[in-house]
């Protein structure tokens, strides 16, 4: 099993639509985020969390909302999908307890398709 | 604001014909540099990190250097599988937040 399971792997909803991208990990990690990444945009930080009663904005959070519901589960969440939300969507992790030559580990990635 | 910038955005090189990539970054108090591989449909792969101006990884045919302001990834004699995306990101300040560039997308043909 992968140490970091992102699920769905791919996703088509309607503009409107709620929809939940759920994240899992088995690296006991406390500190978890999540990316979106655009053709030439690069990877960019929507909320991270590092432990389950602290989270934290990243540079694009408007229009997501997340949900820490264990240590291994980081939530994502498009309350109101819309088009320019479609985008591949990264979930990564690191330990804080690790030395600086650790680093993040990310998972497969949901691509996201909103129309 | 943390800045990194990667160049160039697409290279693409015969089996055997060894390059280097470039990573610039402004971030304040860089606490890493990092170096990921990113396949097609897949995740970023941890490579190498760099804390000090200096200092130097390598792992089979990459070896990554880093100064004050920048930080290379060479790569020796290539070969196809080393096609891939390739990323830089800078880790800085307290909260030791990664912020990305854009990726080099290496294309290495036999």
């Amino acid at each position: 099993d992968a140490d970091v399971t992102q699920t769905p792997r791919n996703r088509i909803t309607k503009t409107g639509k709620r929809i939940m991208l759920e994240c899992s990990q088995t690296k006991g990690h406390d500190r978890m985020y999540w990316y979106r990444q655009d053709p030439g945009l690069g990877l960019r930080l929507i909320y991270y969390s590092f432990d389950v009663k602290d989270i934290n904005k990243g540079e694009i959070s408007d229009g997501y909302s997340v949900s820490r519901q264990a240590q291994a589960k980081f939530s994502l969440s498009l309350e109101s999908a819309i088009p320019n939300q479609t985008a591949l969507y990264f979930c990564a992790t690191r330990s804080s307890g690790q030395g600086a030559n650790y680093g993040y580990t990310f998972g497969s990635g949901t691509r996201l398709t909103v129309v | 604001e943390d800045q990194v910038t990667q160049s160039p955005e697409a290279l693409r090189l015969q089996e055997g014909e060894s390059s280097s990539l470039n990573c610039s970054y402004t971030v304040s108090g860089l606490r890493g540099l990092f170096w990921y591989r990113q396949d097609p449909g897949k995740g970023p792969e941890f490579l190498f990190t760099l804390y000090s101006a200096g200092e130097e990884k390598e792992k089979e045919r990459l070896k990554a250097t880093l100064t004050k302001k920048e930080s290379f990834l060479h790569i020796t004699a290539p070969k196809p599988e080393d096609s891939a995306t390739y990323l830089c990101a800078a880790g800085g300040g307290s909260n030791y937040k990664l912020t990305f560039g854009k990726g080099t997308l290496l294309t290495v043909n036999p």
